[in-house]
C-alpha cells in the first residue's frame, strides 16, 4: 500500500527564518513519483515540483529546495529565508509509475504560517 | 489558457438532498480526477476518468458517483448527502493522466456545506 506522512500539522515562523516540512512515504513500488504541493487561501492546489524514485539529485528552486533521500524514504522540503507569502498549506504526495492511471496519494499537510 | 473550472464555488444542502457538482478540465487535458479535502481526513481521492471511463476509484461507498463527457468536461454526484459529506471538492486534470508522473492540474474547488 501507498502511504505519505507529513507529522507536522502546524509550524509558525518568523519571516527570514528557514524551515524545513518533512515527508515520509511507503510505497513497495520500485518505480514511483513524489510531488510537493502547495494550498493557499485560495484553495487551489499549486503544483511546486515533481521527483521520480531513481533521480535523488537535491534540487534548489530560489528560496525552495528539496532533498529527496531513498535510504530513509523521505522527501523533505526546505524554504529559505522565509516571507509572508509562503504561509499556506503544504502537500507532499506519492504516485505509482506504470499504467496505474493518475492516482495521488497525499500527506496530511503541514500549515506554514510566516510571522512578519 | 484556462486553468481547470469548478462550478458552483459554494454550496449548501440538506441531509437526504443530493448534489452534482461540475469540472471543466484544461483545454487539451483528458483525465480528470476528483478528490475531497477534509480537516480530518486530508486529501482523499474519489474517482479518476479518461476517455468517459473511469479507471480508478477511492473507497468511498456507492452514494459518490461521477461521469465524463466527450469533451473531457466531468461531474460527480453525491445522492443522501450525510453531515459527513461536508468538505471541498478538488478537481484535477492531467493530460492522459498514465505513468503516474504527470502532474495534476487543480481546480478552486466546491466548498460543499450539509446542514
Amino acid at each position: 500500500a501507498q502511504k505519505v506522512t507529513q507529522a507536522q500539522t502546524e509550524i509558525s515562523v518568523v519571516e527570514k527564518e528557514d524551515v524545513t516540512l518533512d515527508c515520509v512515504y511507503e510505497t513497495r513500488d520500485t518505480t514511483y513519483y513524489l510531488f510537493w504541493y502547495k494550498q493557499p487561501p485560495s484553495g487551489e492546489l499549486v503544483f511546486l515540483i515533481r521527483r521520480n524514485s531513481f533521480d535523488e539529485q537535491n534540487e534548489i528552486s530560489g528560496r525552495y529546495s528539496w532533498n529527496f533521500q531513498k535510504s530513509t524514504s523521505s522527501f523533505n522540503f526546505t524554504i529559505t529565508a522565509s516571507q509572508v507569502v509562503d504561509s499556506a498549506v503544504y502537500f507532499c504526495a506519492l504516485t505509482r509509475g506504470g499504467n496505474t492511471g493518475n492516482q495521488f496519494y497525499f500527506g496530511t499537510g503541514t500549515s506554514l504560517t510566516v510571522i512578519p | 489558457k484556462a486553468g481547470v473550472t469548478q462550478t458552483p464555488r459554494y454550496l449548501i444542502k440538506t441531509r437526504g438532498q443530493q448534489v452534482t457538482l461540475s469540472c471543466s478540465p484544461i483545454s487539451g487535458h483528458r483525465s480528470v480526477s476528483w478528490y475531497q479535502q477534509t480537516p480530518g481526513q486530508g486529501l482523499q481521492f474519489l474517482f479518476e476518468y479518461f476517455s468517459e471511463t473511469q479507471r480508478n476509484k477511492g473507497n468511498f461507498p456507492g452514494r459518490f458517483s461521477g461521469r465524463q463527457f466527450s469533451n473531457s468536461r466531468s461531474e460527480m454526484n453525491v445522492s443522501t448527502l450525510e453531515l459527513g459529506d461536508s468538505a471541498l471538492y478538488l478537481c484535477a486534470s492531467s493530460l492522459v493522466g498514465t505513468g503516474g508522473n504527470e502532474k495534476l492540474f487543480f481546480g478552486s474547488g466546491t466548498q460543499l456545506s450539509v446542514l
